[in-house]
């Protein structure tokens, strides 16, 4: 069983686009995360939910918008595509906060052209 | 604010090699440190973690010391295999509600 799964794991797209990422976990936690990284495999958090609630939300473009329709999904939005969106999106959860172990997922390779 | 230094790779090592991974950190009040592995073409996984000072997280025959005076976390494995290659990240959880990555760094292991 698949603890935090995304889809889609790749995603080629023209810039000026509009695309989605999805999330689920099924561990039952209260934390989910969205990171991006970047080819040189730096990691950056870009928005946090807490029992759906949004509690870090990090300097990241308005084009980027977090949903999250129930606990055990969080959804990432992107609007008009730019060259700089091309990264790793991964997805986490930890059970409650930031001290408990972070789950990944496997990540979206986002690739814009 | 919070931070994390580790050393720059990468780093390439013959199997059965001992490896040290440096990381030091900035924080204020006892943060909790972890190391999270990357595996090629995957998410990360937690490796092991500390909570307080002093604490000894291990798991896989690798182990980090928690020590508040210096302010490090290092990793430390005592004979590497190939199958240990990989990205390895120092993090922090501190006061924010964020963990704080390190830069990672990357471990070849050749047989």
């Amino acid at each position: 069983d698949t603890a935090v799964s995304q889809t889609p794991k790749y995603l080629v797209t023209q810039m000026g686009n509009d695309k989605s990422i999805k999330c689920e976990q099924n561990l039952g936690h209260d934390t989910m995360y969205w990171y991006k990284q970047d080819s040189k495999k730096f990691l950056k958090i870009m928005f946090s939910y807490n029992n759906k609630e949004l509690i870090i939300n990090e300097t990241v473009p308005n084009r980027f918008s977090p949903k999250s329709p129930d606990k055990a999904h969080l959804n990432l939005h992107i609007n008009s595509l730019e060259l700089g969106d091309s990264a790793v999106y991964f997805c986490a959860s930890s059970q409650r906060g930031v001290t408990d172990t972070q789950y990944f997922g496997p990540g979206t390779r986002l690739t814009v052209l | 604010g919070n931070s994390v230094t580790q050393m720059e790779g990468p780093v390439t090592l013959s199997e059965e090699a001992f490896l040290t991974i440096n990381c030091t950190y900035t924080a204020t009040g006892y943060p909790s440190l972890f190391w999270y592995v990357q595996y090629p073409g995957e998410g990360l996984q937690l490796l092991l973690k500390a909570t307080k000072a002093d604490d000894k997280g291990s798991n896989k025959g690798f182990e980090a010391t928690y020590r508040k005076e210096t302010t490090s976390f290092h990793l430390e494995k005592g004979s590497v295999q190939v199958s240990d290659s990989a990205v390895y990240f120092c993090a922090l959880a501190g006061s924010a509600r964020q963990l704080t990555f390190g830069s990672g760094t990357q471990l070849t292991v050749l047989p």
